[in-house]
């Protein structure tokens, strides 16, 4: 089955740790998107790539960095210069960045104590 | 002000009621999507609409382009439609550059049996 696999679902790190949250879409989509979810607000967009080896910041991009080196894949390192890291992280993939219906993976809840 | 805004925030409901969600968004839009999350996170996509109205099932989906307004209904309402819904706009970014997701900060409904 076609969809967008992100993993692991529960991440826990240390303060000061770097982490890396995994986005794997097999729609063969071109481009790809990294929310972060707060409680009481809206997804808010941390990243994007419209296509392979191309990637642009959003509006929360501070602290974070992304790669694209495959089209699958679109992972999210979470740095120690992200002020408040824990959140639910949601990546997400559309067929072009021209808008199109968006598919969005399960999530992964980090925590960081 | 937020470009998107939902209401109710939180929407209690009996087993069989007709349901309404509303958005309001206060910029110029490409389309407009319907989004649904349940607990532990992931997110399905439900409607993505320009004009008019769409259904699926029991779900239907109206926007109004002049007053920037959509409503999700859902009709014959089961728990099982317990979740986040989320009001989604596309916005064009630049000329050439496609468009992007900005969300609502989503209304909990929750179906009593």
């Amino acid at each position: 089955d076609g969809g967008i696999t992100q993993s692991p679902k529960y991440l826990f790190r240390k303060e000061g740790q770097n982490v890396t949250l995994s986005c794997e879409q097999n729609l063969n989509h071109d481009a790809m998107y990294w929310y972060r979810q707060d409680p009481g607000q809206g997804l808010r967009l941390i990243y994007y790539s419209q296509i392979v080896n191309d990637f642009q910041k959003g509006d929360i991009a501070e602290g974070y960095s992304v790669s694209r080196e495959k089209k699958e894949s679109f992972p999210l390192t979470v740095t120690s210069a992200q002020k408040n890291p824990t959140a639910f992280y949601l990546c997400a993939s559309s067929p072009q960045w021209i808008n199109t219906e968006a598919f969005f993976g399960q999530g992964t809840r980090l925590t960081v104590v | 002000k937020n470009e998107v805004e939902q209401s109710p925030q939180n929407l209690t409901a009996q087993e069989g009621e007709f349901i309404t969600i509303n958005c309001s968004y206060s910029v110029g839009i490409s389309a407009l999507h319907w989004l649904q999350q349940h607990p532990g996170g992931g997110i399905v996509s439900l409607f993505m609409l320009s004009s008019g109205k769409k259904k699926h099932g029991r779900l239907i989906a109206t926007i109004n382009i002049q007053e920037k307004h959509s409503s999700l209904h859902i009709t014959a309402s089961h728990p099982r439609d317990s979740a986040v819904y989320i009001c989604a706009v596309g916005t064009l970014v630049g000329e050439t550059s496609g468009s992007r997701l900005t969300f609502g900060e989503g209304t909990q409904l929750t179906v009593n049996p």
